[in-house]
């Protein structure tokens, strides 16, 4: 079965602080990408950053890095330097081929992070 | 431009009503999605239409309905809708259906049936 797994439904940092949301993944496909979304209770959903299945290389985007583990099938986000505007809903996605030959988002439950000054 | 554009922002709406939702990128991205999300899940995909053909329909209720006049447009039509279809509606674009790399969203419209 094709699935992600966050399994902090809740986390706190300090401001300036990193921190380490997690995900796991589950795909029988040797090609898939992962993606991380945050989320202001504003509601727009914000692209992060990007890990193909065949990068070599952790992605890295500014503040954010993506802990790649291709055989554990994590795929944590790292947050170095948090700043209170980052406190906000993080889904992890994972594109897949699904049974109509199209390419899909499968979705984590996310996880919630409050940033405290 | 390297936005995608959603309006309204918000819609209170009748069981009897019809409205619609727009969505706009100018990117030439070739795929446009529609999600409906809930408070505090993920989204969920109910349209993706693929250089202006749909190309998925994942058993969205006749009520929504879709429409892609051009490349750069998406509307969500929606007629004698439910208060449990109250919701945030995002908009998404990519490069294509297939292979691109992220889905750019846009702001979303959030929906309340009365």
């Amino acid at each position: 079965a094709q699935k992600i797994t966050q399994t902090q439904p809740g986390m706190f940092v300090q401001e300036k602080e990193a921190v380490t949301l997690d995900c796991t993944y589950d795909t029988s496909d040797q090609s898939y990408g992962l993606f991380w979304y945050k989320q202001p209770s504003s509601g727009e959903m914000i692209f992060l950053i990007y890990q193909g299945s065949y990068d070599e290389q952790n992605a890295t985007e500014g503040r954010y890095s993506l802990n790649f583990q291709k055989a554990r099938k994590s795929a944590n986000l790292v947050i170095s330097a948090s700043q209170l505007g980052d406190s906000a809903m993080y889904f992890c996605a994972m594109r897949v081929l699904n049974a109509g030959n199209n390419r899909k988002l499968i979705w984590g439950l996310g996880t919630s992070l409050a940033v405290n000054p | 431009d390297t936005e995608v554009t959603q309006t309204p922002k918000h819609l209170v709406m009748g069981m009897t009503n019809k409205k619609s939702l727009k969505c706009e990128q100018h990117m030439g991205h070739r795929a446009m999605y529609w999600y409906k999300q809930k408070a505090k899940k993920p989204p969920e995909l109910m349209f993706v239409y693929s250089y202006e053909k749909l190309s998925i329909n994942e058993s969205v209720p006749s009520r929504f309905s879709p429409e892609c006049p051009n490349s750069s447009l998406l509307n969500l039509h929606l007629h004698a809708l439910q208060p449990e279809d109250s919701a945030l509606y995002l908009c998404a674009s990519s490069q294509d259906g297939q292979g691109a790399k992220e889905l750019l969203f846009g702001s979303g419209t959030q929906l309340s049936v009365l």
